[in-house]
C-alpha cells in the first residue's frame, strides 16, 4: 500500500523549532519529487514547499522562506521539514505529499504544529 | 484570502448533480493545464480527485469530472451520495517568481 505517515509534531514556544519528517512506503520514493502543505486550523490549505529528485531544485512559500528547511533522504525513503523561528501563525496541520504531474496524488493524514507561549 | 477563488458551500440531493467554481489569473489556472481538485474528510489524509484539470485517478469514479474556461475550472459531481459530502479545494500551478503551488478557500459540499 502507498503510504505517507508524518511524525514530529506538537507544542512549541513563538521563536522556536521543531522538525518535521515523512516515511513513505509502498513506492520507489527516489524518482518523486515532494511536497509540504499545511492547514491553519478552520482554514484552508496552504502550500510550503517543494523538493525535486535528488534535491535538484527547492522552492518554498513567501510565508517561510528563510526559517524553513525542506530535505529528503532517499535511502531512509524520508522527507523532512526543519522549521525555526515559529511563529503563531505557523499553527496548523502539516501534510507531505506526492508530486504528481504539478498535483499532490498521495497524502499522509498530517501532524499538529502547535505555536503558543 | 485565497489566491483561488471558490464558493463556500454548496448543496445538493442524492442522485443530483453539483458544480464547483474555481476562478484565479492568468497567472495560473488561466496559464496552465495544472489545475487540481482534492477531496477533504475531518481527520482523513486528503485525497486527490482530479489533475491536469479533466484527469482522474486511478479508483475515482467518473461521477468526479474537471473542465476550464479561460481563468475558471470546474468540478463536477453527479449521482450525489452521501459519501460526497467533504470539503473540496481546487489548486493551480503558479509560474511567478518563486515558484509556487496556489489553493483555493475550499468549498463545502453538503448531501441534503
Amino acid at each position: 500500500e502507498v503510504q505517507l505517515v508524518e511524525s514530529g509534531g506538537g507544542l512549541v514556544q513563538p521563536g522556536g523549532s521543531l522538525r518535521l519528517s515523512c516515511a513513505a512506503s509502498g513506492f520507489n520514493f527516489t524518482p518523486y519529487s515532494m511536497n509540504w502543505v499545511r492547514q491553519a486550523p478552520g482554514k484552508g490549505l496552504e502550500w510550503v514547499a517543494y523538493i525535486g529528485i535528488g534535491s535538484s531544485t527547492i522552492y518554498y512559500a513567501d510565508s517561510v522562506k528563510g526559517r524553513f528547511t525542506i530535505s529528503r533522504d532517499d535511502a531512509r525513503n524520508s522527507l523532512h521539514l526543519q522549521m525555526n523561528s515559529l511563529r503563531d501563525e505557523d499553527t496548523a496541520v502539516y501534510f507531505c505529499a506526492r508530486d504528481r504531474a504539478w498535483a499532490f496524488d498521495v497524502w499522509g493524514q498530517g501532524t499538529m504544529v502547535t505555536v503558543s507561549s | 484570502q485565497s489566491a483561488l477563488t471558490q464558493p463556500v458551500s454548496v448543496s445538493g440531493s442524492p442522485g443530483q448533480s453539483i458544480t464547483i467554481s474555481c476562478t484565479g489569473t492568468s497567472s495560473d489556472v488561466g496559464a496552465y493545464d495544472y489545475v487540481s481538485w482534492y477531496q477533504l474528510h475531518p481527520g482523513k489524509a486528503p485525497r486527490l480527485m482530479i489533475y491536469a484539470v479533466t484527469d482522474r485517478p486511478s479508483g475515482i469514479s467518473n461521477r468526479f469530472s474537471g473542465s476550464k474556461s479561460g481563468n475558471t475550472a470546474s468540478l463536477t459531481i453527479t449521482g450525489l451520495q452521501p459519501e460526497d459530502e467533504a470539503d473540496y479545494y481546487c489548486s493551480s500551478y503558479r509560474n511567478t517568481s518563486p515558484l509556487n503551488w496556489v489553493f483555493g478557500g475550499g468549498t463545502k459540499l453538503t448531501v441534503l
